[in-house]
């Protein structure tokens, strides 16, 4: 099994629709992202957070919000999903000092 | 604005031959770098981290840091086609915990 699992690995939703994209992690990492990739822009921080209490913004946080429902637990959600959010986002874990290990990726696409 | 600049490519090596990929950053702070390996549509693989100026070695991969310069990049020694990839320098810096990447620089390793 996968350290880092995302959940669903493709998905497809319409415009205006809330939509959850989830992560779980066996890494016993504190650290836990979400970025997004898009090609030409590369790989951008949407959220990021330090523990279950600690949330921070990262350079593209709006029209999304997330919630850290346990160490091992981090959750993406678009409230009001548009055609620009369409993506590859990834979640990722670390530890202090270390690089990110990267769950497989979702695929969502906003028609 | 803390930037991490790669060449785009397609940097193209023949089999055998020594691939080498370049990188600098903005920060001057930085003080953890990585490199990744993606392939087309999965997720990127944390290859290569390197923490102090000089050469890492690791197998086929070495990579270098020039802190002076700002300046890291990665060797890869015998290239073979399962090579090909796009290969994405990060940039930790001090007392962050975010990783700022590189766009990329996609290579092929021609048989």
């Amino acid at each position: 099994d996968a350290d880092v699992t995302q959940t669903p690995r493709n998905r497809i939703t319409k415009t205006g629709k809330r939509i959850m994209l989830e992560c779980s992690q066996t890494k016993g990492h504190d650290r836990m992202y979400w970025y997004r990739q898009d090609p030409g822009l590369g790989l951008r921080l949407i959220y990021y957070s330090f523990d279950v209490k600690d949330i921070n913004k990262g350079e593209i946080s709006d029209g999304y919000s997330v919630s850290r429902q346990a160490q091992a637990k981090f959750s993406l959600s678009l409230e009001s999903a548009i055609p620009n959010q369409t993506a590859l986002y990834f979640c990722a874990t670390s530890d202090f000092g270390e690089g990110a290990f990267f769950g497989q990726g979702t695929r969502l696409t906003v028609v | 604005q803390k930037e991490v600049e790669q060449n785009s490519g397609p940097l193209s090596v023949p089999e055998g031959a020594i691939a080498s990929l370049n990188c600098t950053y903005s920060d001057r702070g930085s003080q953890s770098f990585f490199w990744y390996r993606q392939y087309s549509g999965k997720s990127p693989e944390l290859i290569m981290s390197i923490y102090s100026n000089g050469d890492k070695e690791d197998g086929r991969f070495t990579a270098q840091l020039n802190k002076a310069s700002q300046y890291v990049s990665l060797l890869i020694r015998d290239s073979q086609p399962s090579d090909s990839a796009t290969y994405l320098c990060a940039v930790k810096g001090a007392g962050s915990y975010q990783l700022t990447f590189g766009k990329g620089t996609k290579l092929s390793v021609i048989p």
